[in-house]
């Protein structure tokens, strides 16, 4: 079966760092995305982990550990753009991706 | 077109009533996916196609048929709607020739069965 954990909901601070954790447990595992949806709007692709460790684009960055099931997705120097739903997504191998329910993220000022 | 659409933006329906949800895109990928989006659920795969001319089924299928004619089209079918089928459905394509299967979703279609 599939199992993928991330809390339901965040809040920050404008200017803040956030930390969106997301554990998984798979039958397999090619590798983890993160994607953003804002209120009303399509998810949009963020990132993507194959491999352990951080990667960093910009200020977001997102972290994996394949031997923990753990990845988190982290945001710098916020802005209110960045409320949204943050949605991990893990790819077991058969281009048929599971998602997990999302975390909702509030940027207040 | 650039990208992935869907039609209609939002519809009403009245319970019983058959409905078919179309998605298009252009970039030539082989894989095409349905999803249905409740609050507190995420997205919930309804069916895919890994190419044109076969699909298969995701996880909440009952009540929904889908068809892959050709590369670029992915139409889902609800031959008789229910209310528990108000919800908003996303199509997304991906290149499932790509390392990484990125999915690029259309913008959504809000239905509403009544």
């Amino acid at each position: 079966g599939q199992n993928i954990d991330q809390p339901t909901e965040m809040t920050a601070t404008e200017g803040a760092i956030v930390q969106i954790n997301c554990t998984y447990q798979t039958s397999g595992f090619n590798g983890l995305f993160w994607y953003q949806q804002h209120a009303g709007e399509a998810p949009t692709f963020l990132s993507y982990n194959v491999l352990d460790g951080l990667e960093e684009k910009g200020r977001f960055s997102s972290f994996l550990s394949r031997s923990k099931g753990y990845s988190y997705l982290l945001l710098k120097e916020l802005q209110m753009k960045d409320s949204a739903s943050y949605l991990c997504a893990v790819n077991p191998g058969s281009y048929i991706p599971t998602f997990g329910r999302g975390t909702s993220l509030i940027v207040h000022p | 077109i650039a990208g992935i659409t869907q039609a209609p933006t939002s519809q009403i329906l009245a319970a019983g009533r058959r409905m078919t949800l179309r998605c298009t895109q252009d970039m030539r990928h082989n894989a095409m996916y349905w999803y249905r989006q409740d609050l507190g659920l995420g997205l919930r795969l309804i069916h895919y196609s890994n190419t044109a001319g076969t699909t298969g089924k995701g996880e909440v299928p009952d009540g929904y048929s889908v068809s892959r004619a050709n590369t670029d089209d992915f139409p889902l079918t609800l031959a008789s709607a229910v209310p528990s089928q108000t919800s908003v459905y996303f199509c997304a394509s991906s290149d499932s020739g790509e390392d990484t299967d990125t999915q690029y979703f259309g913008p959504g279609t809000r239905l509403t069965v009544l």
